[in-house]
Formats: C-alpha cells, sequence, structure tokens
C-alpha cells in the first residue's frame, strides 16, 4: 500500500532562519498533495497544497517543492517564527481517493 | 462561526461504556471523514462518507459505528471501549475529494 512519510521527527530552528521539511512517498498515482500545522491541543491546519501538474507553488512565507521523480515533497518556511513551532504533517490523496493519507509528522521548534 | 465543530472536546469514560461524539459542518461540503491520532501524532483515516454515503472503512472494529444523519452531521457511536480505544478523534470535511480537508478540534477520548 501506498505510504507517506517524513524524513526526520523533529526540526530545531534559530527564529529567523530558513526551514526546510521534507516528505517521501511511495504511491506514483498520488495526484495532490498539502501540507498541514497542527498546534498543541488543536486539529490540523491548512498551510499549502500542490497538485502533479506542479513543481512548486509559493504562499506567504511558505514555498512547496514537488519531485514525482524521485516522490519527494518539501515544504520551506521563511523567516521562521515562534509561531512556526508545531508539528507539520504533509498528506497525499490520488485522483479517486476518499481520503488523505498522512505521514508521521515532524516537530518543528523554534529557538529564540 | 466555526467550520468544522465536534463535541465534546475531551471524554473520560471507562473500559465497556459506549459513546458517541458529535460532528457538524457549516461549510456546504459534501465529504466527511473520522480520523484517529494515536499517541505518536500518527493521523489515521477510519471512515470516509459522500453525501450520506459510506465510502472507506478502514478496517475499523464494527464496535465503531458512524452514522450522517444528513450531509453536514457525521457522527462517530463506539460500543464496549477498549482502552486501546484512547486516541484523538477528528472529525474533517471537504468540498470533494482529492482536495483540502477542513478539520475539527479534536476529542480527546480516554478509556480508563
Amino acid at each position: 500500500g501506498e505510504s507517506v512519510g517524513l524524513h526526520l521527527p523533529t526540526l530545531s530552528v534559530q527564529e529567523g532562519d530558513n526551514s526546510i521539511i521534507n516528505c517521501a512517498y511511495s504511491n506514483s498515482a498520488s495526484d495532490y498533495f498539502i501540507w498541514y500545522k497542527q498546534e498543541s491541543g488543536k486539529g490540523p491546519q491548512f498551510i499549502i497544497d500542490i497538485r502533479s501538474n506542479m513543481d512548486k507553488r509559493q504562499g506567504q512565507r511558505v514555498t512547496v517543492l514537488l519531485n514525482k521523480t524521485v516522490k519527494h515533497l518539501s515544504l520551506q518556511i521563511a523567516a521562521t517564527q515562534p509561531g512556526d513551532s508545531a508539528v507539520y504533517f504533509c498528506a497525499e490523496s490520488g485522483s479517486n481517493d476518499y481520503k488523505l493519507s498522512f505521514g508521521a509528522g515532524t516537530t518543528v521548534t523554534v529557538r529564540a | 462561526d466555526t467550520a468544522v465543530s465536534q463535541t465534546p472536546k475531551y471524554l473520560v469514560t471507562q473500559m465497556g461504556n459506549d459513546k458517541s461524539i458529535k460532528c457538524e459542518q457549516n461549510l456546504g461540503h459534501d465529504t466527511m471523514y473520522w480520523y484517529k491520532q494515536d499517541s505518536k501524532k500518527f493521523l489515521k483515516i477510519m471512515f470516509s462518507y459522500n453525501n450520506k454515503e459510506l465510502i472507506i472503512n478502514e478496517t475499523v472494529p464494527n464496535r465503531f459505528s458512524p452514522k450522517s444523519p444528513d450531509k453536514a452531521h457525521l457522527n462517530l457511536h463506539i460500543n464496549s471501549l477498549e482502552l486501546g480505544d484512547s486516541a484523538v478523534y477528528f472529525c474533517a470535511s471537504s468540498q470533494v475529494r482529492n482536495t483540502e480537508a477542513f478539520f475539527g478540534q479534536g476529542t480527546r477520548l480516554t478509556v480508563v
């Protein structure tokens, strides 16, 4: 079956630096990818998404990169702030799926 | 104003009891989901409904029974609760499949 996972379970970042969170997936049929942020005691919140016909998408301080050749997804956060401390999840789905399949999550801690 | 709301937020109960978690979305979405998040933060799909019809039942024990009285509601009833059912349960909804899902704030279930 498919799996979505993150390379590192934790990431410690100095405030003001850029963060890069990586994710690998195995299902070649996946065509929709999404990043969520989950703060303590809350539900996952949408950050940014990308479809397989694109390889890069930018939002406010965030960029998602998709490399379909190696089945790799990354989230870049510019000028990381204390409020960015959270658990970050990548997720994917295929065109016929009625679900998102989530990776294990990366805990990002921002150092002041 | 809450897009996806679930009640209760916390639920502590004894083994063997039966409990329900309610979920409502006011986004006009056609698809609703239940996810389970374990102690390691891993998010796994349990059920997916589209227009009140069950689409996905991801090998969940039949002690768990979802019910969708209308497109805006998806409740989760759990019979004969076990210690291993302790987790955070998230309700979510999306406009269509294969797109962003909006999550509720979660229900932390503790079985003692």
